[in-house]
C-alpha cells in the first residue's frame, strides 16, 4: 500500500517564475490538503482538496492555486514566486480523521 | 477560528527519563488532536492520536491525555531513547473548519 507520494523532490526557481508541485494520496483516501513549512516552524496550511473542488482555503494570497483529479492526486501551483515562497510544501491525504504527510517538495527561490 | 499553543519550544532530557509537552487550543468544537514527530529534513509522521470522546491513550512508551474542560492536550514519551530526539507538532481539527490547525512545535534533545 503506497503512501502518500510527492515530486518533484527538489525545485529551484527564479523570482518571478511559476512552479507546479504534485501529490498523489494514499489509496483510499479523497482528501487533500497543502501545507507551507518554512524553516523551524510548523506546517501553515494553504488549502484543502475534496471532490475536485476547493473546500477550504488558508491566509495565502491567490498566486497559490491547486486543482484535483478525478483519481485524488492534486497539484498546488505558485505564480510569481517570491524569495519568501521559498520552503518544504508538504501535501497531506485523508479519509476521515488521519493525517498522513508525503515526504514533500523543497523549493527554492533565487 | 482554531488557535494551537504549544509548549515548551525547546525540551532537553536525558536518556531514560519522560518527556512532557502541552498543547492547548480555543475551539470548543474541535474534537480530534493528533501528534506528529518531524525527524530532520523527512515528512511529519502521525504518531499518536486522540478523539474528543476519550481522555487518554496510550501507545507503548507514547500516551496522550486530553482534558476537554480545560482545552489542552499533552504527549507523554517514558524511557526517552536518542532517536525520540525530533521536533514534534500537536495539531487540532474539528468539524465547523475541516482543517487542522497546528502548534509551533517542540524541539526535543534526548542525551545519552
Amino acid at each position: 500500500d503506497a503512501g502518500v507520494t510527492q515530486s518533484p523532490t527538489h525545485l529551484i526557481k527564479t523570482r518571478g517564475q511559476q512552479v507546479t508541485l504534485r501529490c498523489s494520496p494514499k489509496s483510499g483516501h479523497d482528501t487533500v490538503s497543502w501545507y507551507q513549512q518554512a524553516l523551524g516552524q510548523g506546517p501553515q496550511f494553504i488549502f484543502q482538496y475534496y471532490e475536485e473542488e476547493e473546500r477550504q482555503r488558508g491566509n495565502f494570497p491567490d498566486r497559490f492555486s491547486g486543482h484535483q483529479f478525478p483519481n485524488y492526486s492534486s497539484e498546488l501551483n505558485v505564480n510569481a514566486l517570491l524569495l519568501g515562497d521559498s520552503a518544504l510544501y508538504l501535501c497531506a491525504s485523508s479519509a476521515e480523521y488521519e493525517q498522513y504527510f508525503g515526504p514533500g517538495t523543497r523549493l527554492t527561490v533565487t | 477560528g482554531e488557535n494551537v499553543e504549544q509548549h515548551p519550544s525547546t525540551l532537553s532530557v536525558q536518556e531514560g527519563d519522560s518527556a512532557v509537552i502541552k498543547c492547548t487550543y480555543s475551539d470548543s468544537a474541535s474534537n480530534y488532536f493528533p501528534w506528529y514527530k518531524q525527524e530532520l529534513g523527512k515528512r511529519p509522521q502521525l504518531i499518536i492520536d486522540i478523539r474528543s470522546n476519550v481522555g487518554e491513550k496510550k501507545d507503548q512508551r507514547i500516551a496522550v491525555t486530553l482534558n476537554k474542560t480545560a482545552k489542552h492536550f499533552s504527549l507523554h514519551i517514558t524511557e526517552t531513547q536518542p532517536e525520540d530526539s525530533a521536533v514534534y507538532f500537536c495539531a487540532a481539527w474539528g468539524n465547523n473548519f475541516n482543517k487542522f490547525y497546528f502548534g509551533s512545535g517542540t524541539k526535543l534533545n534526548v542525551k545519552p
